[in-house]
Formats: C-alpha cells, structure tokens, sequence
C-alpha cells in the first residue's frame, strides 16, 4: 500500500524565514507525488508535483520540493515565508495501476506565519 | 471558465436523515471524484465516477452512493446520516485520459460543501 506520512501537524515560522514542510512515503513502486495547499473555508490548490521527470520540482507561489528516493522524502520549501502562505498543507501519493487510482493524502500541516 | 462548483455550501441535517450533495466539473472534464475530509485530517477518497459508472471506491460503507450524469455533473448520496459523517465533502473534477493510461491526471477540487449532523 502507497501512504504518505506528514511530521508536523502545526509549523510556524516568522515572516522572510525559510519554509520547511515534512513529508515521507512508502511505496513500493516509484511514486507520483503531490503537495497540495488548502486555504481557510476552500478546497484545494495544487501547489507542485512529483512524477519522475525531475528531482527538484518547482511549483506556485515560489515553493519547490525534492524528490529523496534514499529518504524516501518530498519536503516542501519555499525560501522566503510571506503573510499570505497561511494555510494547510498536504502531501499526497498517486495510487498507480490501472483499475485502481486514486489520491491518498496526509493528515495536513498548519503553516502559520510569524509577523 | 468556471471551475469546479459545489452545492450546497453548507447543510445541517439530523441523524438518521438522507442528504445529497452535488458537483459540476470544470469544463472539458469528464471524471469526478468525491472526498471527505473530517475537521483536523485529510482528505479521504470516497469513489470516482466515469462515463456515468462508479469505477473507483474507497474504504466507505454503502451508504455512501453516487451518480454521474451524461453531462459530467455528479451527486452524492449519504443515507441515515451518522453524527460521525459530519465533515467537508470535496468533488475534484479532471480528465481522466490526461497523462495517459496509469499516469496520475491533475484533479481539480471545488470549495467543499460543509455538512454537520445534528
């Protein structure tokens, strides 16, 4: 089974201070990875993803992520934090196979942001 | 271009009681997944519709139906509402050939429709 663990439910950083958001998975397959970001009272938005072509992915807002297959990790960063990256975060692992795909996700990080 | 729109944005209901919840998908989308994401977690998967069948479902009792539509809109359908079914319901709309056969495709989500149990 393909599941994502994200270390951190709450994460707060000062404004201009560097992003760090965890995440790791297990699969047994190389995986399709995604980080998604939820602001308050919407749905989601697809901030980047991971699907083989590149280690390093760059995504909306200035955040990017790098795929660590001998860490089996795809943290979230983002340089510089600004008052408006307040938000959930979550990671998510594609299930790959035909006849069973879908998105499973972690349980989110709160990001807040320090002015 | 719309995106992906939810009705109703909020619903009370009682125990017991049958609710439906509805989604349009964004325009040339002909897949519709639902998830419900309980107050403090994730996402969960419920099921995925396409061409107006039920082809994916996830870990959810039978309580929890649906319909697609031959215009790509969709419905979800929870009877005898538990207070534990409170939670956002999401539908996330894409094209299901996108990537290609077993490649992930980009899911677009709408706001959600927040549904409390009473």
């Amino acid at each position: 089974a393909q599941s994502v663990t994200q270390l951190g439910s709450h994460v707060s950083v000062s404004e201009g201070a560097l992003v760090l958001l965890r995440c790791n998975y297990s699969s047994s397959v190389p995986p399709y990875l995604f980080w998604y970001v939820q602001y308050p009272n919407q749905g989601l938005q697809l901030l980047l993803k991971y699907t083989s072509a590149a280690t390093l992915v760059k995504g909306i807002n200035g955040f990017e992520a790098e795929f660590k297959k001998s860490e089996t990790s795809f943290h979230l960063t983002k340089p510089s934090a600004h008052m408006s990256d307040a938000a959930e975060y979550f990671c998510a692992v594609w299930w790959s196979g035909f006849g069973n795909e879908k998105l499973t996700f972690g349980t989110g990080t709160r990001l807040t942001i320090i002015p | 271009d719309a995106g992906v729109t939810q009705s109703p944005t909020h619903l009370i209901k009682t125990r017991g009681q049958q609710v439906t919840l509805r989604c349009s998908p964004k325009s040339g989308h002909d897949t519709v997944s639902w998830y419900q994401q309980a107050l403090g977690q994730g996402p969960q998967f419920i099921f995925q519709y396409y061409e107006e069948e039920e082809r994916q479902r996830g870990n959810f009792p039978d309580r929890f139906s649906g319909h697609q539509f031959p215009n790509y809109s969709s419905e979800l359908n929870v009877n005898a509402l538990l207070l534990g079914d409170s939670a956002l319901y999401l539908c996330a709309s894409s094209y299901r050939l996108a990537g290609g056969l077993g490649t992930p495709y980009e899911q677009y989500f709408g706001p959600g429709t927040r549904l409390t149990v009473t």
